[in-house]
């Protein structure tokens, strides 16, 4: 499975725009970019997914490099409760996988 | 509508009991997935229901875990005798695809918490 290195932690002040930084440097070109997030004391929640366009929607938007190596998760006006854990994962897009695979993400906490 | 849900909450077991954990997914969807999280870590995969079939389990640690979805709705993992090393969320999402696919995310259950004494 292609790999995606995060930093651990990060810190926002409420209010203020925050981007999540991913590297996926061995991304194929069937590989998706998903996001979820882990609030504290709960399920991982999907945020956004992406193959090569920016993407929007009511949560976040995702802004992919154009050599497809890097994203970016950003959150345009951070609030308390966007303090979670966020994770950036390569999807396949063919059949036959059965298996979504979380590192460890990135700590986001946000500052009142 | 509801979503997953997970069933208990919170669970204590004595070293060596056998526990059963049980997984609502949202109705209608084909997919089930078991994942475990260790504190401080990313969920890890433990297995995969396609309806009633047990199509990947790859994941189990040992033996002592076991899961059903004998209608293909609810799904039960179960641990014998438990040990400390157990002690995880157990955390279990639906999905209306067959397996992982690009766009049809999981929808994940809030966790059975099981602390092994």
């Amino acid at each position: 499975d292609a790999k995606t290195t995060q930093p651990n932690s990060m810190e926002s002040n409420e209010e203020e725009p925050v981007h999540l930084p991913c590297n996926h440097s061995t991304i194929s070109g069937t590989d998706y970019i998903h996001w979820y997030r882990q609030l504290p004391s709960q399920g991982p929640e999907y945020v956004i997914h992406g193959l090569t366009s920016n993407v929007n929607n009511r949560m976040a938007s995702l802004a992919i490099a154009e050599d497809r190596k890097s994203s970016t998760l950003i959150l345009h006006r951070a609030t308390l409760r966007d303090a979670a854990v966020y994770y950036c994962i390569l999807v396949y897009s063919g059949a036959g996988s059965y298996q979504l695979t979380f590192g460890k993400g990135t700590k986001l906490s946000v500052i009142p | 509508g509801a979503g997953v849900s997970q069933s208990p909450r919170y669970k204590v077991a004595k070293r060596g009991q056998d526990v059963a954990l049980r997984c609502d997914p949202i109705s209608g969807h084909v997919s089930l997935f078991w994942y475990q999280q260790a504190l401080g870590q990313g969920p890890e995969f433990l297995t995969y229901f396609q309806n009633e079939a047990q199509l990947d389990k790859s994941g189990l640690p040992s033996d002592r875990f076991f899961a059903e979805r004998p209608e293909g709705s609810v799904s039960t993992l179960k641990i014998q005798r438990t040990q400390q090393e157990d002690s995880a969320v157990y955390l279990c999402a639906s999905s209306l695809a067959r397996g992982i696919t690009y766009n049809s995310p999981l929808h994940f259950g809030n966790g059975t918490r099981l602390t092994v004494t």
